[in-house]
């Protein structure tokens, strides 16, 4: 099965500093894709961020990019321009095309963001 | 709108009593599944269903029920709940076999069982 690693289970960044949460996983298939999700206080999970295994191209969603590195199965998230919202607990997420019936998540970064 | 639901959204039970968490989406999903987030565990599957009456065990099956007599919804049961099972359950959607269609989440369940 697959497994996704999330090394860093709480980090802190200061308000309008870039901050980077790291993710890595293992399979051994070749067409996935892998999700950033945010779960604020509130409980409810937002997809952040999304790419695609067979682009090279690193996602982008504003504020919110990703360094992903197929050879080294990493897939980073970078928060730029921090702000308060974005205090969350942020899992990371893969989906592989093969087995599509299931997404398996990491076991979450904390986030806090110091005004 | 387009939304997961479910319902309580917070539950607190004795064991052995059971119990029944449900959840519908308005999206016309084929794909249901449901989840348990646990401290340092993040989410793990406890079933999924890529249809009516077609339902199927995740990682963690053990204690729970599922059924799908409907699209719209997915049930998740507790026959007879135990303190392991204290948890948050999120249930999720999303059309099957489509990869650029995210999981969409209900808003959890807090389930408490003493």
């Amino acid at each position: 099965a697959q497994t996704v690693t999330q090394s860093q289970p709480e980090m802190s960044v200061q308000e309008a500093e870039t901050v980077t949460l790291s993710c890595t996983y293992d399979t051994s298939e070749s067409d996935y894709y892998l999700f950033w999700y945010k779960q604020p206080p509130s409980r409810q999970m937002i997809l952040v961020i999304r790419q695609e295994a067979y682009k090279q191209q690193n996602a982008t969603e504003n504020r919110f990019s990703v360094n992903f590195q197929k050879a080294a199965k990493s897939f980073s998230l970078k928060i730029s321009d921090s702000q308060l919202g974005d205090a969350a607990m942020y899992f990371c997420a893969y989906w592989g095309l093969y087995n599509f019936n299931k997404f398996y998540f990491g076991s979450g970064t904390k986030l806090n963001v110091k005004p | 709108e387009a939304q997961v639901t479910q319902n309580p959204r917070y539950l607190i039970t004795v064991t052995g009593k059971k119990l029944t968490v449900t959840c519908s989406q308005n999206m016309n999903h084929e794909y249901m599944s449901w989840y348990r987030q646990d401290p340092g565990l993040g989410l793990r599957q406890i079933y999924y269903s890529m249809n009516v009456e077609v339902t199927d065990k995740g990682d963690v099956p053990e204690g729970y029920k599922v059924s799908r007599k409907e699209k719209r919804n997915f049930p998740l049961i507790l026959e007879s709940p135990s303190p392991n099972q204290t948890s948050l359950y999120f249930c999720a959607s999303s059309l099957s076999r489509d990869p650029n269609s995210p999981l969409h989440f209900g808003n959890g369940t807090r389930l408490t069982v003493t």
